[in-house]
Parts: structure tokens; C-alpha cells; sequence
């Protein structure tokens, strides 16, 4: 069964802080890891990881893999309370192009 | 990019009623679209994975009787409730990929708020 594992599950900042938002993950033949940001209603995407050490990068949002060690970061720099959300995690693998999400990581940026 | 259109964004109705949840993708044409569920706090869970003239696929432990999954053509799937109760009160996502683009991306709906008095 193919599992995601986010941490840390919550965490509070400041503006102008960076965070480092982890991913772990066990999928059966690996195709992608993909990375959403939800704010109140439903996941936007933010990026596609397939290949190991290759940075992903929009803006002040920039993502990696590791398909070695089997995880992947989220790196928010200069946070903005724009940033405040929950961010998911979910791999896909080749069962039926299904994704299995994380249960996120609820960042809140203060003033 | 792509556009998936879910309807509506809410909805109230009384314990025992039906509800019919509609998924639409604007731009492309979708033949596998996936439908969640998302309790408060916690994450999306996959529910069925419906397919363009065939069955769906439900995941273990969702009744497929209860969750009834339409999906007539390449641009739309439906979600129906049936009977709802209470318990079924949850906020449902529909997503679904463009086969044109080289994306793994999913587009997702914007959601629907079932609330079950």
C-alpha cells in the first residue's frame, strides 16, 4: 500500500522566516511526486518532482526529490502570510495513475 | 490550463435525500477522473476512480452503492449520495489530468461542501 508521510504536521512562522516543508514516501514503481497548496477550498498545484536533484523552483517556492532516500522538501523563502495554508504531499505511482496524498503541513504566517 | 468545474459548492439537504455532485473538465477531455473526500483537518482521501464508459473503481472500504459514480462522457462525472446521512457531511473533490499535456499534475474542482441535516 503506497503511504505519504508529511512533517511537521503544523508549524507558525514569521514573515520573512524560510520553512522547510518534508516529505517522505513508499509507492509502488514510482512516477511522480507532486506538491498542492490548499487554502479554503480546493488544492492548487504547485509543482511535479520526477527525477533525483533536480530543483523545481517558482519564485520564493522552490522543490526537490531524493528518489534514493525516497523523500522530497518544499522551501519557502521570505515567507508572507499569503504563504498561510496547508500544504499536501502525494505521490503517484503506476496503480491505475492514482495519487496518495500526505496529510499535510498547516503553515501559519504571522505579521 | 486545464479547468475542471465542479457543481455546486455547497449544499445542504435532509438525512435520507440524494445529492448529485457534478464534475465537469472545460478545456479537455478527461477519461479517468478521481474523486475524494476531505474531513476537517485531515486529507484528501481517494474514494473512486471513474473511468469514461465503464465502472468505477472503488476504493476499499467506500460503499459503491451509497457513492454512485457516473461518467456518461470524456467531459463529465457525477458523484451521487445517496441517502445521505449526517456522516456523509464532508467536503468532496473531484480531479482529473489532461492526457495532452506531459504534466503529472491534477486539476482539481473547486469542491463541494455536503452538509447533511
Amino acid at each position: 500500500e503506497d503511504k505519504v508521510v508529511q512533517s511537521p504536521l503544523s508549524l507558525v512562522v514569521h514573515e520573512g522566516d524560510t520553512v522547510t516543508l518534508n516529505c517522505s514516501y513508499e509507492v509502488t514503481n514510482f512516477r511522480s511526486l507532486l506538491w498542492y497548496k490548499q487554502e479554503k477550498k480546493a488544492p492548487t498545484f504547485l509543482f511535479m518532482l520526477t527525477s533525483s536533484g533536480i530543483e523545481k523552483k517558482s519564485g520564493r517556492l522552490s522543490s526537490i526529490l531524493d528518489k534514493k532516500e525516497l523523500f522530497s522538501i518544499l522551501n519557502i523563502t521570505a515567507t508572507q502570510t499569503g504563504d498561510s495554508a496547508i500544504y499536501l504531499c502525494a505521490v503517484v505511482g503506476t496503480n491505475a495513475g492514482k495519487s496518495t496524498f500526505g496529510d499535510g503541513t498547516t503553515l501559519t504566517v504571522k505579521p | 490550463g486545464a479547468v475542471v468545474s465542479q457543481h455546486p459548492s455547497w449544499v445542504i439537504c435532509k438525512s435520507g435525500t440524494s445529492v448529485k455532485i457534478e464534475c465537469r473538465s472545460l478545456d479537455f477531455q478527461a477519461t479517468t477522473m478521481f474523486w475524494y473526500r476531505q474531513f476537517p483537518k485531515q486529507s484528501l482521501m481517494l474514494m473512486a476512480t471513474s473511468n469514461e464508459g465503464s465502472k468505477a473503481t472503488y476504493e476499499q472500504g467506500v460503499e459503491k452503492d451509497k457513492f454512485l459514480i457516473n461518467h456518461a462522457s470524456l467531459t463529465l462525472s457525477t458523484l451521487t449520495v445517496t441517502s445521505a446521512h449526517p456522516e456523509d457531511s464532508s467536503f468532496y473533490i473531484c480531479s482529473a489530468r489532461d492526457p495532452g499535456t506531459s504534466t503529472y499534475g491534477y486539476t482539481f474542482g473547486s469542491g463541494t461542501r455536503l452538509t447533511v441535516v
